[in-house]
């Protein structure tokens, strides 16, 4: 059965922080992982990952895919408060699975 | 106006009633979803379709059933609604090819009494 699984569930850090957020799979048939941030409602978009060891990079966020270790983790230097929110991981095969996400909390 | 767009956005029903949960898009994909959140268990797939003649059950497609009046449209429906059906719905969609990039409306929330 595929599987995603995201950890830690929750973190609380202060202002000024980096955190690394972690995400492992097992699925058959992997095509992409992809990172999304969902504050109050909606998920949104923030990285797409299909190669190996290649960085994207988006201001103070950036995220890593390892395929053979079967592993993505998403870095957020210097938090602040905005970046409060339940970061989702979610991979696709045929379909998108998607794991429970990680709360980050960012206190000032 | 959002390019997903959720009715209800919030709703309270009682055990045994139909509820349905309507979705439209105006970003002209193709393909549309609807998911069920839950605390500590994620998103998970209800049913999905790939254009208007296709639809396909997703992980926990029990107890639901979907309809896709048109490519804009597909809308989700609680034939009779029970207490563990109470959670955040999500609607979404994505192009046929390429990244597959989720765009999700805002939710519906749906209690069930």
């Amino acid at each position: 059965e595929d599987k995603v699984v995201q950890s830690p569930l929750s973190l609380v850090v202060h202002e000024g922080d980096t955190v690394t957020l972690n995400c492992s799979y097992e699925v058959t048939n992997f095509r992409s992982l992809l990172w999304y941030k969902q504050e109050k409602k909606a998920p949104t978009f923030l990285f797409m990952l299909t190669s190996s060891g290649i960085e994207k990079k988006s201001g103070r966020l950036s995220s890593i895919l390892d395929k053979k270790e079967l592993f993505s983790i998403l870095n957020i230097t210097a938090t602040q408060t905005g970046d409060s929110a339940v970061y989702l991981c979610a991979v696709r095969t045929d379909k998108l699975i998607f794991g429970t996400g990680t709360r980050l909390q960012v206190f000032p | 106006d959002a390019d997903v767009t959720q009715t209800p956005r919030n709703r309270i029903t009682k055990t045994g009633k139909r509820i349905m949960l309507e979705c439209s898009q105006t970003k002209g994909h193709d393909r549309m979803y609807w998911y069920r959140q839950d605390p500590g268990l994620g998103l998970r797939l209800i049913y999905y379709s790939f254009d208007v003649k296709d639809i396909n059950k997703g992980e926990i497609s029990d107890g639901y059933s979907v309809s896709r009046q048109a490519q804009a449209k597909f809308s989700l429906s609680l034939e009779s609604a029970i207490p563990n059906q109470t959670a955040l719905y999500f609607c979404a969609t994505s192009v046929g090819s390429g990244a597959n990039v989720l765009t999700f409306g805002a939710g519906s929330r749906l209690t069930v009494l």
